[in-house]
């Protein structure tokens, strides 16, 4: 019965570095999303996977940022070249489409530092 | 575009004291509503949704919400407040107005209780 994981749960890093964030979503759940966190920005959409289709891409804010999904379960968001700007929380979630009640079910979050 | 406005950023209510947070959404069709609570380094908790059907929802720890199509809203209430409700709370819109895809979230109102 776990819900979401996310690791690490704290990174930090040196601008110009390149990290790797990882999400487990709940079993069974098809689809998984990627959200960011930031002061006055609020939370903002990054990616949404679903099944084997094509991931909506959509809310990446720059060729920086990118995203896979393996087996149809784990994912791990990657920032290439870190800037300050993205020190953020960034949050995964995941739902199991198949009716019209989708609830997405967050994560804890792995809080990003870039100095 | 879909939007969601939160117009308080930050609310303060005494214990036992009646609450409602204002939500103010932007989008076409019916929308797929939702509210979700975030505690201190926690990810975020849905407290209720609407997809169709009664406009008074009821949710978890005794919120409700009730939509009003005709003033594009739907506010979160409680009747009496607990110390353990201080928390953020986020609105949030299904962006494709379906069950299914990322949400648009509201910039979020810091809740305080005061003893």
């Amino acid at each position: 019965g776990a819900g979401v994981s996310q690791s690490p749960s704290n990174k930090v890093t040196e601008k110009g570095k390149d990290v790797e964030l990882r999400c487990d979503p709940i079993s069974g759940h098809t689809a998984l999303y990627w959200y960011r966190q930031s002061l006055g920005q609020g939370l903002e959409f990054l990616i949404y996977f679903q099944g084997n289709s094509a991931p909506d891409k959509s809310g990446l804010p720059s060729d920086r940022f990118s995203a896979e999904r393996t087996g149809g379960s784990v994912s791990t968001l990657t920032i290439q070249r870190t800037q300050q700007e993205d020190s953020a929380v960034y949050l995964c979630a995941s739902s199991a489409p198949g009716g019209r009640t989708d609830t997405q079910y967050f994560g804890p979050g792995t809080r990003l530092t870039v100095l | 575009a879909q939007s969601v406005t939160q117009p308080d950023i930050h609310i303060t209510v005494s214990e036992g004291a009646s609450l409602e947070l204002r939500c103010n959404y932007s989008y076409g069709a019916t929308p797929y509503l939702f509210w979700y609570v975030q505690s201190p380094g926690q990810g975020l908790q849905l407290l209720l949704k609407y997809f169709s059907g009664d406009t008074l929802v009821q949710g978890i720890k005794g919120f409700e919400a009730e939509f009003k199509r005709s003033q594009s809203s739907f506010n979160l209430r409680k009747p009496s407040v607990h110390w353990s409700d201080a928390a953020e709370y986020f609105c949030a819109v299904g962006a494709y107005g379906g069950s299914q895809g990322n949400l648009i979230f509201g910039k979020g109102t810091k809740l305080s209780v005061k003893p």
